[in-house]
């Protein structure tokens, strides 16, 4: 069964940082495209990035683009997603999907606030 | 980037009638990576369609994509009412986008 759990998300001041996770299991984690999506508060789905199976490809949406990272360790079957300078629009649930959307985890909530 | 448009924005519909979901491309396309999604309050999104036509596993057959280049739909033959939630389509294969829904609400 595939499983995707997100941890790393909370409260944080406009200009600070964040490190989300995602522990995978279920299926061969490596060979697979990642994936994050986030759902701001009354809004719809917004892509955000995602990364190729060996790590060497990267996508990021223009939104992100230069603030956030994402990254992965195949030996942990985990994906991360490194979130620089926050801004109060970046508050969402952020879900990884393994390839752009087959599984999702529930999402693990990020709220930017002073 | 690629921009998807879907309309309408709201559906409303009564059970077993039969609901039509449109999505439009900015630019083609390629390989018809496309995909449509369920998405109900409190939980995650569900793919039901990708390659624009081929049902995801477990995804009954009253669900139906269509479509090529830049123009897609997604068809609920007799609405259940369990399919009363907001869909989305999404391009991917490199970088990826979303449009912005359609709530089918019961009428």
């Amino acid at each position: 069964e595939v499983q995707l759990l997100e941890s790393g998300g909370g409260l944080v001041q406009p200009g600070g940082s964040l490190r989300l996770s995602c522990a995978a299991s279920g299926f061969t984690f490596s060979s697979d495209t990642m994936t994050w999506v986030r759902q701001a508060p009354g809004k719809g789905l917004e892509w955000v990035s995602s990364i190729s199976g060996g790590g060497a490809t990267t996508y990021y949406a223009d939104s992100v683009k230069g603030r956030f990272t994402i990254s992965r360790d195949n030996s942990r079957n985990t994906l991360y997603l490194q979130m620089n300078s926050l801004r109060a629009e970046d508050t969402a649930l952020y879900h990884c999907a393994r390839q752009y959307g087959a599984y999702w985890g529930q999402g693990t909530p990020v709220t930017v606030s002073s | 980037e690629i921009v998807l448009t879907q309309s309408p924005g709201t559906l409303s519909l009564s059970p077993g009638e039969r609901a039509t979901l449109s999505c439009r491309a900015s630019q083609s396309l390629s390989n018809n990576f496309l995909a449509w999604y369920q998405k109900k309050p409190g939980l995650a999104p569900r793919l039901l369609i990708y390659g624009a036509s081929i049902r995801a596993t477990g995804i009954p057959d009253r669900f139906s994509g269509s479509g090529s280049g830049t123009d897609f739909t997604l068809t609920i033959s007799r609405l259940e009412p369990e399919d009363f939630a907001v869909y989305y389509c999404q391009q991917y294969g490199s970088s990826s986008t979303f449009g912005g829904g359609t709530t089918v609400e019961i009428k």
